[in-house]
This record gives structure tokens, C-alpha cells and sequence, in this order.
């Protein structure tokens, strides 16, 4: 089945304790991104990347690092993580580098004490 | 700067009734625009997409209309359904990225 998968789904973690939220597609899809959902401010892209190696900074990049060293696999990675990286996180991608529309993963909810 | 705006919160409507969302946007750089559908607990879903040359598309109950002239998109559910109640964002996309709305909650009433 074509999927995103994200992991964990779920993590309550506290101020300063560094995490990283996977995300693998079995799509051979090029292009690779995260979205952040918070109340009132909708989906908002963190980073991107267009293929293995090559990222690029989204709307809210800030206190956020990514890195695609394969394909299939986008982490996320929070060094640092403070309470107002408190959301749901999207992972996302699609086959095209340029256009086309987005799968997405079914979303890891992230709580920072 | 808010490039793509959702300017209705909520809307709620009658099943079998027309179902009317609405979204403007400033960024005339936008190639295409997508419509997803997202409920509770589940990742966004592609619904339907337009081009900016185009503006019609219809895919079964669902058609986009594009005004390049007003910036303004929107989509219309015919016949509305209590499935299809939801939060449904709009995005433009163009140099490799893709920009969504707030978001408007779709409430339809059996």
C-alpha cells in the first residue's frame, strides 16, 4: 500500500530533551516536506526537499533540522525542542519536484512541557 | 504575509444542499491550486486541484472555479453529504512549495 508513515504518532516530551520524528514513503517520490498544524494558523511548511541531499527552509523553519540522506526517509529533528514547538506535525511528499499534489502521513502529535 | 486566506472559519449547510468555500490569494506566482479534505485524527487528503490557465475542473459533486482576475478560488460540493463534513484547507503552489489556508470547518446536517 502507497503510504507516509510517521513515527511516533504521539510523544510528550520536556523542554531541551532532543527528538527526531521519522517519516519514510514507499512511493519512490522525490519530493519530501513537513507541515506544522496549530489552531487559527492552519498548515504552515517547515522544510522541504527536493531530492536526496537537498533541503531548503519552509515558512517556519526556525528550531527545526531535517536531512534526507535516502529517498524514502524526511526526519525531523527538534534539537532543542521548547513549548511552543507544542503542534501536529505533517510529513508529506509527491512524485513530482515542482507541482502536483501532496500525500501525507497521518500526522505525530508533539507536546513540550 | 499571508499568501493564501480562508476567510470563513466554519460553514454549515443542510445535506443535499450546495456546499460553497471560499479562498483568496495573493501571490500571483501561484502554477496551480489544491483542495484538500482533512477529519479528526487523520493526515489531509487530495481532493480536487486547477490550474492557473484553467478555470473550471469538476470531479463528480466537486467543482473548483478560478477567478486569476479576483485572486479568488472556490469550491463547490453538489450534493452536499453528512460525510463530507470536515475542515478543508485551499494551497497554492509554486518554486516548489505549496501554501495553505487556515482552514474552514464544513459541517453538513443530515
Amino acid at each position: 500500500e502507497a503510504q507516509v508513515t510517521q513515527n511516533p504518532r504521539y510523544l510528550i516530551t520536556v523542554t531541551g530533551k532532543k527528538l527526531t520524528v521519522t517519516c519514510s514513503q514507499n512511493m519512490n517520490h522525490e519530493y519530501m516536506s513537513w507541515y506544522r498544524q496549530d489552531p487559527g494558523l492552519g498548515l504552515r511548511q517547515i522544510y522541504y526537499s527536493m531530492n536526496v541531499e537537498v533541503t531548503d527552509k519552509g515558512d517556519v523553519p526556525e528550531g527545526y533540522k531535517v536531512s534526507r540522506k535516502e529517498k524514502r526517509n524526511f526526519p525531523l529533528i527538534l534539537e532543542s525542542p521548547s513549548p511552543n514547538q507544542t503542534s501536529l506535525y505533517f510529513c508529506a511528499s509527491r512524485l513530482a519536484v515542482d507541482t502536483g499534489e501532496l500525500f501525507f502521513g497521518e500526522g505525530s502529535r508533539l507536546t513540550v512541557l | 504575509d499571508q499568501q493564501v486566506k480562508q476567510n470563513s472559519p466554519s460553514l454549515s449547510v443542510q445535506e443535499g444542499r450546495i456546499s460553497i468555500l471560499n479562498c483568496d490569494y495573493t501571490n500571483s506566482m501561484f502554477d496551480y491550486f489544491l483542495w484538500y479534505k482533512k477529519y479528526p485524527a487523520e493526515g489531509p487528503t487530495f481532493l480536487i486541484s486547477i490550474s492557473s490557465i484553467k478555470d473550471k475542473n469538476e470531479d463528480g459533486r466537486f467543482t473548483v472555479f478560478l477567478n486569476k482576475s479576483a485572486k479568488h478560488l472556490s469550491l463547490h460540493i453538489v450534493p452536499s453529504q453528512p460525510g463530507d463534513s470536515a475542515v478543508y484547507f485551499c494551497s497554492g503552489g509554486s518554486n516548489y512549495k505549496l501554501t495553505f489556508g487556515k482552514g474552514t470547518l464544513l459541517t453538513v446536517n443530515p
